[in-house]
């Protein structure tokens, strides 16, 4: 079945210093590459997401880029402030899964001010 | 989202009971999907539903049970045979014609064991 990654679990940067989060997965029929941001108690919610016709996505302090080749995307914040520390999941899905979703274990966010 | 609400947020049970999970959505999506979350942990897959009168079960089924009558309307059940059900449950829905397309959350329910 499709084995997704996610790298660091764990990021502790300095408010104003970037991170980056990098997820990799197996299913090379994936087509849709979204990242979701859960703070502590919270329901996940869509951050930014990307399809496979596009190479990278920005909407303000927030990137995505993909690498369909590589089979791995990646999430970028840049700038990064006290309210950006949470958990972030990428869930990559395609055609072989169809509505199946296997979320990535997680990446937890801490921005230190 | 406002779209989807879970209910209730807290939830107690007993040993050897049985007990529902509500899941209500508005946003006329076609899909819906229950996940688990351990403390720490990521969101696993119990079972998910493309259309009305349909569902599959996810990586994590055993001990679970849902229906799907309504398309706004997927409620989980966490039958006694769960031997370990204490867990952050969340329910999404998605636009069902295609998979490309972001899920969107409920707030969760709490489940814990008396």
């Amino acid at each position: 079945g499709e084995n997704v990654e996610q790298h660091p679990s764990t990021l502790s940067v300095q408010e104003g210093d970037s991170a980056v989060i990098k997820c990799t997965y197996s299913d090379s029929a994936s087509n849709y590459f979204p990242w979701y941001k859960q703070e502590l108690g919270k329901r996940p919610q869509l951050i930014i997401d990307i399809r496979s016709n596009v190479g990278e996505k920005k909407d303000q302090r927030i990137a995505v880029t993909l690498n369909k080749t590589a089979k791995h995307f990646s999430l970028h914040i840049t700038e990064t402030q006290p309210e950006d520390s949470a958990v972030y999941f990428c869930a990559p899905r395609g055609n072989t899964g169809g509505f199946k979703t296997i979320f990535g274990a997680g990446t937890r966010l801490f921005v230190k001010a | 989202d406002g779209g989807i609400t879970q209910s209730p947020k807290y939830l107690f049970r007993k040993e050897g009971q049985n007990v529902t999970l509500s899941c209500e959505q508005n946003l006329n999506h076609d899909a819906m999907y229950w996940y688990r979350q351990d403390p720490g942990q990521g969101l696993r897959l119990i079972y998910y539903s493309q259309i009305v009168n349909d569902f599959q079960k996810g990586d994590i089924a055993e001990g679970y049970s849902v229906s799907r009558e309504k398309k706004e309307s997927f409620p989980l059940t966490v039958t006694s045979a769960q031997k370990n059900p204490t867990a952050f449950y969340l329910c999404a829905s998605s636009i069902g014609t295609v998979s490309n397309q972001p899920q969107h959350f409920g707030d969760g329910t709490r489940l814990s064991i008396l």
